[in-house]
Formats: C-alpha cells, sequence, structure tokens
C-alpha cells in the first residue's frame, strides 16, 4: 500500500530532551515536507526536500532540523525543544513538483507535546 | 506573501442539508491554484477538491462544488445533501504557479459539525 509512515504518534517529552520523528514513504517521491498544525493557524511548512540531500526552509523552520540521506525517509529533529514546539505535526510527500498535477500525501500525524 | 483566510471557525449543518464553508485568500499573482482539504478525526489529511484559477468553470466532485470568484478572492465549499461523515476540520489551501518549495498556504480551518 502506497503510504507516508510517521512514528510515533503521540510523543510527550520534556524542555531541552532533544527529539525525532521519524518519516517514511514508499512512493519514491521526490519531494518530502514536514508541517505543524496549530489551531486557528492550519498548517504551515517547516521545512521540505526535493531529492536527496537538497533540503531547505519552509515557513517557520526555527528550532527544528531535518535530513535526507535517502529518498525515501525525512525525519524531523527538535534538538532543544520548547514548549511553543507543542503541535501537531505532519510529514507529506508528492511525486514532483507542482501539488495540482502531485498532489500531496500525507501521514497521519504526530501529536507532540513538550512541558 | 500569500494569506488564506477561513472567518468560520465551526458550523454546524442538519444531516441531508445543504452547508457552505467560506474562504478568502489574497495574492498578486495571476495565476495559481486553490484546495480544500479535509481532516477527519483520524487526523487524516484527505483531497476533496482543487480549482485552477485559469478555469472560470466551477469545480465540483460529487456532493462537493466550490463557487469560486477571481475578482473577490473566494474560494467556497459547498456541500450538499451532507452526511454524518462530512463532520470534519476542513482547510483551504493555496498553491502559487512557482511553487519551488511545493509549498501550500493554508487557512486556519473550519470545524464542520453534522447534526443527526
Amino acid at each position: 500500500e502506497a503510504q507516508v509512515t510517521q512514528n510515533p504518534r503521540y510523543l510527550i517529552t520534556v524542555t531541552g530532551k532533544k527529539l525525532t520523528v521519524t518519516c517514511s514513504q514508499n512512493m519514491n517521491h521526490e519531494y518530502m515536507s514536514w508541517y505543524r498544525q496549530d489551531p486557528g493557524l492550519g498548517l504551515r511548512q517547516i521545512y521540505y526536500s526535493m531529492n536527496v540531500e537538497v533540503t531547505d526552509k519552509g515557513d517557520v523552520p526555527e528550532g527544528y532540523k531535518v535530513s535526507r540521506k535517502e529518498k525515501r525517509n525525512f525525519p524531523l529533529i527538535l534538538e532543544s525543544p520548547s514548549p511553543n514546539q507543542t503541535s501537531l505535526y505532519f510529514c507529506a510527500s508528492s511525486l514532483r513538483q507542482g501539488l495540482h498535477n502531485s498532489p500531496l500525501h500525507f501521514g497521519n500525524g504526530t501529536r507532540l507535546t513538550v512541558t | 506573501a500569500q494569506t488564506v483566510t477561513q472567518s468560520q471557525p465551526e458550523m454546524s449543518v442538519q444531516e441531508a442539508e445543504t452547508v457552505t464553508l467560506s474562504c478568502t485568500y489574497d495574492t498578486s499573482e495571476s495565476d495559481y491554484y486553490l484546495f480544500w482539504y479535509k481532516q477527519p478525526p483520524s487526523r487524516q489529511m484527505i483531497l476533496v477538491i482543487r480549482q485552477e484559477a485559469y478555469k472560470q468553470q466551477n469545480a465540483t466532485e460529487n456532493r462537493f462544488s466550490v463557487n469560486f470568484q477571481k475578482a473577490a478572492k473566494s474560494f467556497s465549499l459547498k456541500i450538499s445533501d451532507s452526511q454524518l461523515g462530512d463532520a470534519a476540520m476542513y482547510f483551504c489551501a493555496y498553491e502559487p504557479v512557482n511553487n519551488a518549495g511545493n509549498m501550500l498556504t493554508f487557512g486556519g480551518g473550519t470545524r464542520l459539525m453534522v447534526k443527526p
């Protein structure tokens, strides 16, 4: 089954404790991205990647890191989480540039709480 | 920068009736794409419908249709014959033609409740 798999589904951590949210897609998609969803703000892009070893900032990159060592994986790293990073996170992928022709496939989200 | 605004944080509709969700956007581009996504309690993001700005004809997908008013920068979603399964968060989203980051700009969402 074609899918984007992100883990964990829920995560509770404390301020300053490094964490990684994993994301993997099995569709050989070139583009991958991370979004965060907050009430009243919708989803905002954190980082994106056009291909292996190519990543760039989205709208809200502060406090996050990503890597794309393999085409299928795109982990999101919070080196020193803070309470304002409490949010619902989505990984997404698409085959190519142009979402009107190459729709986004979303993972099922990770609910992160930082205390 | 483009912005997308959904002015109705919550809406409710009686089962089998029709409801319209509003969305406005701001852009200086003449060509772009607009989308509506559905997010049920499962958190899955489901593409409902999309519209190309250069097309005057409003998009339709079964019970879902849009009213696209380019001059007014308005893109509302009409759900006909509402069903219990339509209860969800609905997000309006914008994509520019030149989209290097493959990014969608989302509105803040509208929570739709369907009453039996």
